[in-house]
């Protein structure tokens, strides 16, 4: 089955910076990458999502980059200001139907 | 207007109990998940259910019992509980395919 995995576990920029999350998936048929916030206590957000015939996609500070040959993806930040501060999930799956998620990534922009 | 809500927010209860965690999307979805998040935060999916039929069923206890009474609703049943079982348990819809999944505001279940 699909297995997808999420570096660095923990990230500390300084606001105005960019970060960058990356995860790797095993199955090269999931066709589906989405990405999800999660603030403290809340529910999971999605922010952006990728399908496998795109290479890139872009939403205002948010993008995400797919490299399917070597089954990498990885969402960057630009500009992170203090209330971009949560935990980010990557997510793999063929059509949706079952998410498998990364280990998440808890992103904090200090002022 | 909720679109994905969970009923209770929070369930303390005691080793050996029965309890069950009720769900309901108004987005007018065919598809619903149950998934489990535990104290290290990982994300886990449990079931899927496609206009009330089981589509998914991972590695799960089999105390555990899904049942969608219809596809608005997806309940979780747990018979049994035990200390391994605390987590926050989210309950999520998804229209057709390359839809986003909503998530509900979770349950976090404690027992004790």
């Amino acid at each position: 089955g699909e297995n997808v995995e999420q570096h660095p576990s923990t990230l500390s920029v300084q606001e105005g910076d960019s970060a960058v999350i990356k995860c790797t998936y095993s199955d090269s048929a999931s066709n589906y990458f989405p990405w999800y916030k999660q603030e403290l206590g809340k529910r999971p957000q999605l922010i952006i999502d990728i399908r496998s015939n795109v290479g890139e996609k872009k939403d205002q500070r948010i993008a995400v980059t797919l490299n399917k040959t070597a089954k990498h993806f990885s969402l960057h930040i630009t500009e992170t200001q203090p209330e971009d501060s949560a935990v980010y999930f990557c997510a793999a799956s063929l059509n949706t139907d079952k998410l498998i998620f990364g280990t998440g990534t808890r992103l904090q922009v200090f002022p | 207007d909720t679109a994905v809500s969970q009923t209770p927010k929070y369930l303390v209860t005691q080793m050996g109990n029965d309890k069950s965690i009720k769900c309901e999307q108004n987005l007018g979805h065919d598809t619903m998940y149950w998934y489990k998040q535990d104290s290290k935060k990982f994300l886990k999916i449990m079931f899927s259910y496609n206009n009330k039929e089981l589509i998914i069923n991972e590695t799960v206890p089999n105390r555990f019992s899904p049942k969608s009474p219809d596809k608005a609703h997806l309940n979780l049943h747990i018979n049994s509980l035990e200390l391994g079982d605390s987590a926050v348990y989210f309950c999520a819809s998804s229209g057709t395919a390359y839809n986003e999944q909503f998530f509900g505001p979770g349950t976090r279940l404690t027992v004790l």
